[in-house]
């Protein structure tokens, strides 16, 4: 199965500052490689999906890049409604697998 | 507007089993990929089970030979059934749409529901 590897674990920011997220992949997933921002005791909401594009409704300061192994999610200036945990996800192969996460913190 | 409403999820001994249900509205259960996602604590999302359309399926590694994913169209329903249940199986578990783009499934999910919560203990 394709192991999705997130860094860092844990990122402090403040609101305002840019926050970059990366996800590593075992193997080559192209660009079939979602992002997902989770909050305590909600589901995970789908932010970008193959590597690059918004998912309805997400505001244009989250954006997705990169191919093959290696993907960055860029929050350009951090609104406090974005503290919370974010995972990637590969579609490329059965299983589907998701990363460890990142969690973004103040 | 889609909604998702999880069930069945509760406290049982190792080696017991549990059905869970994800009740439908706002799509056609039987007219989408749908997926079942669990979450142990701390930990990471997993993807467990996934129905497609046509009625085929695929299993996780770790659950194939003991979950069982159907759906009841009348009911617009999809259900989970978990036998020989393990500790390692106690996580929350969500049921989740796939993202349809221009009548395209992708492997993404774009619709989730709040969650059951499975708990495997003697």
């Amino acid at each position: 199965e394709i192991v999705l590897t997130q860094s860092p674990a844990t990122l402090s920011l403040s609101p305002g500052e840019r926050a970059t997220l990366s996800c590593r992949a075992s193997q080559s997933v192209n660009n079939y490689l979602a992002w997902y921002q989770q909050k305590p005791g909600q589901a995970p909401r789908l932010l970008i999906y193959d590597a690059s594009n918004r998912a309805t409704g997400i505001p244009a300061r989250f954006s997705g890049s990169g191919s093959g192994t290696d993907f960055t999610l860029t929050i350009s200036s951090l609104d406090p409604e974005d503290f919370a945990v974010y995972y990637c996800q590969q579609r490329r192969n059965w299983p589907l697998t998701f990363g460890g996460g990142t969690k973004v913190e103040i | 507007e889609v909604h998702l409403v999880e069930s069945g999820g509760g406290l049982v001994q190792p080696g017991g089993s549990l059905r869970l249900s994800c009740a439908a509205s706002g799509l056609t259960v039987s007219s989408n990929y749908m997926s079942w996602v669990r979450q142990a604590p701390g930990k990471g999302p997993e993807w467990v089970s996934v129905l497609f359309s046509d009625g085929s399926t695929y299993y996780g590694d770790s659950v194939k030979g003991r979950v069982t994913i159907s759906r009841d169209n009348s009911k617009n329903t999809l259900y989970l059934q978990m036998n020989s249940l393990k500790s390692e199986d106690t996580a929350v578990y969500y049921c989740a749409r796939h993202l349809v783009v221009t009548a395209i499934f992708f492997n993404w999910f774009d619709s989730w529901g709040q969650g059951t919560l499975v708990t495997v203990s003697s």
